[in-house]
C-alpha cells in the first residue's frame, strides 16, 4: 500500500512551545487518524477526523484537515517532556477494506 | 476502546528456527487482525490481514510460507515467522480494528535473529 507523506521526520522543541506535524495523503478517505509511537511500543489512539470535518480538538491536540488538498495537521500546544515519542498519521481509504495507510511518521523530542 | 494483548515483547532466536508470536484481543471479538512490520526509526508496513475461521490475505511481497498466520478464534491470532533468518529481525505489531476504524495495537514483539 502506498505510505503517506509526513513532515517534517524529525522536529525538536523547546518545553512548552508548540509542535506542529503535517501529513499528506493520496486517496480518498473516510477519516484521517493521528497516532502515538513511544520507543519500541505499540501505537496509541488520539484522534480521529472524519473527511466531512474540517478541525477538531482533544485536551492539547488540535487536528485539522483538509480534504481539497488531501492534507492534515497536528498540533500539540504547551508541549511536555512526555510528549516526545513518533506520531504518525494514518487514512483509512474509502475503499480500503479497513485497511489504514500509515504516514512516514515524525520522531518529536521535547527538551526539557 | 478494545486491549490487545501481544506475547512475547522481545525474543531471541536462532537462525533456521521458528518463532511464534500471539495476538490477543481481550474485552474484544475481532473477526479480522492485522499484522505490521516496523524497521527502526520507520513506518508501519501492512503484512496481512488475519481473518477468524479462514485463510489470511497477505499483500504483496509478503511471502505467506515465511509468515505464518492462523486465526482459529475471535480473540487469537498467531503470526510464526518460520526458518527465520537475521533479516526477519524486526518489530512486529498487531492490531484489531474498531469503530469507525480506529485500531488498538497490542504492545508488539521485537524479533532478533542470531
Amino acid at each position: 500500500s502506498q505510505q503517506g507523506e509526513e513532515d517534517p521526520q524529525a522536529l525538536s522543541i523547546q518545553e512548552g512551545e508548540n509542535a506542529t506535524m503535517n501529513c499528506s495523503y493520496k486517496t480518498s478517505i473516510n477519516n484521517l487518524q493521528w497516532y502515538r509511537q513511544n520507543s519500541g511500543r505499540g501505537l496509541v489512539h488520539l484522534i480521529l477526523i472524519r473527511s466531512n470535518e474540517r478541525e477538531k480538538h482533544s485536551g492539547r491536540l488540535r487536528v485539522t484537515l483538509d480534504t481539497s488538498k488531501k492534507s492534515s495537521s497536528l498540533l500539540i500546544t504547551a508541549s511536555r517532556a512526555a510528549d516526545t515519542a513518533s506520531y504518525f498519521c494514518a487514512t483509512d481509504p474509502i475503499q480500503g477494506a479497513q485497511k489504514l495507510v500509515f504516514g512516514q511518521g515524525t520522531r518529536l523530542t521535547i527538551n526539557p | 476502546g478494545a486491549v490487545v494483548s501481544q506475547h512475547p515483547s522481545r525474543v531471541i532466536c536462532k537462525s533456521g528456527t521458528s518463532v511464534k508470536i500471539e495476538c490477543r484481543s481481550l474485552d474484544f471479538q475481532a473477526t479480522t487482525m492485522f499484522w505490521y512490520r516496523q524497521f527502526p526509526k520507520q513506518s508501519l508496513m501492512l503484512m496481512a490481514t488475519s481473518n477468524e475461521g479462514s485463510k489470511a490475505t497477505y499483500e504483496q511481497g509478503v511471502e505467506k510460507d515465511k509468515f505464518l498466520i492462523n486465526h482459529a478464534s475471535l480473540t487469537l491470532s498467531t503470526l510464526t515467522v518460520t526458518s527465520a533468518h537475521p533479516e526477519d529481525s524486526s518489530f512486529y505489531i498487531c492490531s484489531v480494528t474498531g469503530d469507525p476504524t480506529e485500531a488498538f495495537f497490542g504492545q508488539g514483539t521485537r524479533l532478533t535473529v542470531v
